[in-house]
């Protein structure tokens, strides 16, 4: 069954600590994408990754960080210096980030509560 | 530069009823369209796209869109509401030409009354 794991479902941290969080996807997609859900705010992109090495910064990058060493994998930390870091992330992928056309799959998202 | 708005935060309709989600979008370039249901502490699911040909879609669940350019609109309908219909749902657009650049509507609560 393809589709995109996100793990864990449920995290806690303490307030200064990085914590990372994990995206899986066996599509053999090309692209991969992180977003941030507060509510009331829809999504907002944090970071995406067209291909193997290769990332970009969304819209709101600042305190985050990612990596893109497998196609399979887009891990995301969240840093010390994100300074409202509880939220709900959810990562998606999609075949490739060239055409518009091409929708976004989405995980089943990890909740980030930060005390 | 692309956006969406959603008119309504939150709908209310009785179960049996119409379901009209509101979908406007601003695009410097021919729009994807898209609609997305995500249920309580879950992802996303797509439940219908536009890219091009027919200006009426249809989609999973007995949704169903029409782009009206003229309008710049792609309102969400579905005849008669299930309770399992309840959830929050999201219109998105694309670029056409520039590649892939999702912009996600603030979400429409639906509530559906039995």
């Amino acid at each position: 069954d393809g589709g995109i794991t996100q793990s864990p479902k449920y995290l806690f941290r303490k307030e200064g600590q990085n914590v990372t969080l994990s995206c899986e996807q066996n599509l053999n997609h090309d692209a991969m994408y992180w977003y941030r859900q507060d509510p009331g705010q829809g999504l907002r992109l944090i970071y995406y990754s067209q291909i193997v090495n290769d990332f970009q910064k969304g819209d709101i990058a600042e305190g985050y960080s990612v990596s893109r060493e497998k196609k399979e994998s887009f891990p995301l930390t969240v840093t010390s210096a994100q300074k409202n870091p509880t939220a709900f992330y959810l990562c998606a992928s999609s075949i490739s980030r060239t055409s518009g056309s091409y929708e976004q799959y989405f995980g089943p998202g990890t909740r980030l509560t930060v005390t | 530069a692309q956006s969406v708005t959603q008119l309504g935060s939150h709908v209310s309709v009785s179960e049996g009823a119409l379901v009209l989600l509101r979908c406007n979008y601003s695009s410097s370039v021919p729009p994807y369209l898209f609609w997305y249901v995500q249920y309580p502490n879950q992802g996303l699911q797509l439940l219908l796209k536009y890219t091009t040909g027919a200006t009426l879609v249809k989609g999973i669940n007995g949704f169903e869109a029409e782009f009206k350019k003229s309008e710049t609109s792609f309102h969400l309908t579905k005849p008669s509401a299930h309770m399992s219909d309840a959830a929050e749902y999201f219109c998105a657009v694309s670029a056409s030409h520039y590649g892939q650049n999702f912009v996600f509507g603030p979400g429409t609560r639906l509530s559906v009354l039995p």
